[in-house]
């Protein structure tokens, strides 16, 4: 099974601040990764795949990049409604997985 | 926009069996360009998939639940279910249904999550 390895865990960042959050396969998974977003109580919602790709309505403040098997996503001036847990999953192979998440709250 | 909305108990005893229904509030439940899929959050931690579904009939599990889990899409009711048996505590989570679009992408077919339920906290109770 394909490990995703997400970090930090957790962050403190101010409104405006650009924030980077990394997420790590195990093994090579080509761009077969997306990227969402969770507010409490709420449903995920989907950002971005292809690992680079923005999902139809998603602001261009949140970009991605990939680098092998280390993939990363940005957040540039971030906004009061960007505090939230964000996750990345595989779905290049079975099991699809997910990170253990990284949850952006306000410092 | 599409809806899917999920319903099924919030309480299930130990050893019996969860079932969540989730119906999806337009047709394309009958496209061959979705799934439909079951992904779950015990309280305080993260996503794992459960597996997905397809009107064709060609249906995924994740194999650490697979023994224990049913999934079925009934195009004639827009609707597709969960069944999950012999639950213990461990299965209390927060389960969710989603669609899983297939986005074509430089030459790719990319697999993506793109609608959820509301979800739905099911507590296994001894």
């Amino acid at each position: 099974d394909i490990q995703m390895t997400q970090s930090p865990s957790s962050l403190s960042a101010s409104v405006g601040d650009r924030v980077t959050i990394t997420c790590r396969a195990s093994q090579d998974i080509s761009n077969w990764l997306a990227w969402y977003q969770q507010k409490p109580e709420k449903a995920p919602k989907s950002l971005i795949y292809g690992a680079t790709t923005l999902q139809s309505g998603v602001p261009s403040r949140f970009s991605a990049s990939v680098s092998g098997t280390d993939f990363t996503l940005i957040i540039s001036d971030l906004q009061p409604e960007d505090f939230a847990t964000y996750y990345c999953q595989q779905y290049g192979y079975y099991p699809l997985s997910f990170g253990g998440g990284t949850k952006v709250e306000i410092k | 926009q599409l809806q899917l909305l999920q319903s099924g108990p919030g309480l299930v005893k130990s050893s019996e069996t969860l079932s969540l229904t989730c119906t999806v509030s337009d047709d394309s439940i009958r496209s061959t360009h979705y799934y439909w899929g079951w992904i779950r959050q015990p309280p305080g931690k993260g996503l794992e998939w459960i597996g997905h579904g397809h009107y064709s009939g060609n249906i995924y599990y994740n194999p650490s639940l697979k023994s224990r889990v049913s999934i079925s899409v009934d195009t004639s009711k827009s609707q597709f279910s969960l069944k999950f048996n012999s639950v213990t505590a461990a299965d209390t989570a927060v389960y969710f249904c989603a669609r899983r679009a297939i986005i074509p992408l430089a030459g790719k077919s990319h697999h993506v999550f793109d609608f959820w339920g509301q979800g739905t906290l099911v507590t296994v109770a001894s």
